[in-house]
């Protein structure tokens, strides 16, 4: 059984950029969800997908969005970059509703940094 | 909306030591409650999860507790090791209209001196 894996590890944008980043949900998962850590602070909600639809969103602006494939795997895209964008973005999948307690696996993280 | 506390920020102990993790949370409707140890740099590991119905939980050296009616849950990290040095993570999984969302605590920076 694969992990949750995330790409690219690192990356360099300068402000005004889109960028991409991507997900692979763990085998058996159909839930992602992304969240966002600044430097020395806890992650916060991004938004989760399930099914390939949007299933909740935090307090984060429209240049977020994101997708899931039939696959299950997501992509977070953020356009319009700016400074503050600068952190470790955090992808997590978990099983349906229900099963397996709802327990959430994370991937290893994207660093972004924004000049 | 939920807020989740951790206590304290930083905690640096000799190897050995037993230590406890304190956090808190606001609101009681939670589902689970879960424990992280994030390396720096990189992703976050689940090392123990409660769900809302339970007490506590062990794992080898680690035992989390809940007390969901007041908002607090422990980990207790038993001798301690340099290895343990890490910073941890509180997090609780409500259910919402549409989805579900973990709310996170600040993370306790723990270094174990040899």
């Amino acid at each position: 059984e694969t992990g949750v894996t995330q790409s690219p590890t690192h990356l360099i944008k300068t402000r005004g950029q889109q960028v991409t980043l991507r997900c692979s949900s763990q085998s058996g998962h159909n839930t992602v969800s992304w969240y966002q850590q600044a430097l020395g602070q806890g992650p916060q909600f991004i938004f989760q997908y399930y099914r390939e639809e949007e299933n909740g969103r935090g307090n984060f602006p429209p240049r977020f969005s994101g997708l899931q494939f039939p696959n299950y795997s997501s992509e977070l895209n953020v356009n319009a970059l700016e400074l503050d964008d600068s952190a470790l973005y955090l992808c997590a999948s978990s099983s349906p509703w229900g099963a397996t307690y709802n327990e959430q696996f994370f991937g290893p993280g994207t660093r972004l940094t924004v000049l | 909306k939920q807020e989740v506390t951790q206590i304290p920020a930083a905690l640096s102990v000799p190897e050995g030591e037993n230590l406890v993790l304190n956090c808190s949370f606001t609101d009681s409707a939670i589902y689970n409650l879960q424990w992280f140890r994030q390396d720096p740099g990189k992703g976050l590991t689940s090392l123990l999860l409660i769900q809302s119905s339970q007490r506590e939980q062990t794992s080898g050296r680690l035992n989390a507790s809940l007390d969901k009616s007041s908002g607090r849950s422990t980990l207790y990290i038993a001798a301690s090791q340099p290895g343990d040095s890490a910073t941890y993570l509180c997090a609780v999984l409500a259910r919402e209209t549409s989805g579900s969302r973990l709310t996170f605590g600040e993370g306790t920076q723990l270094t174990v001196n040899p």
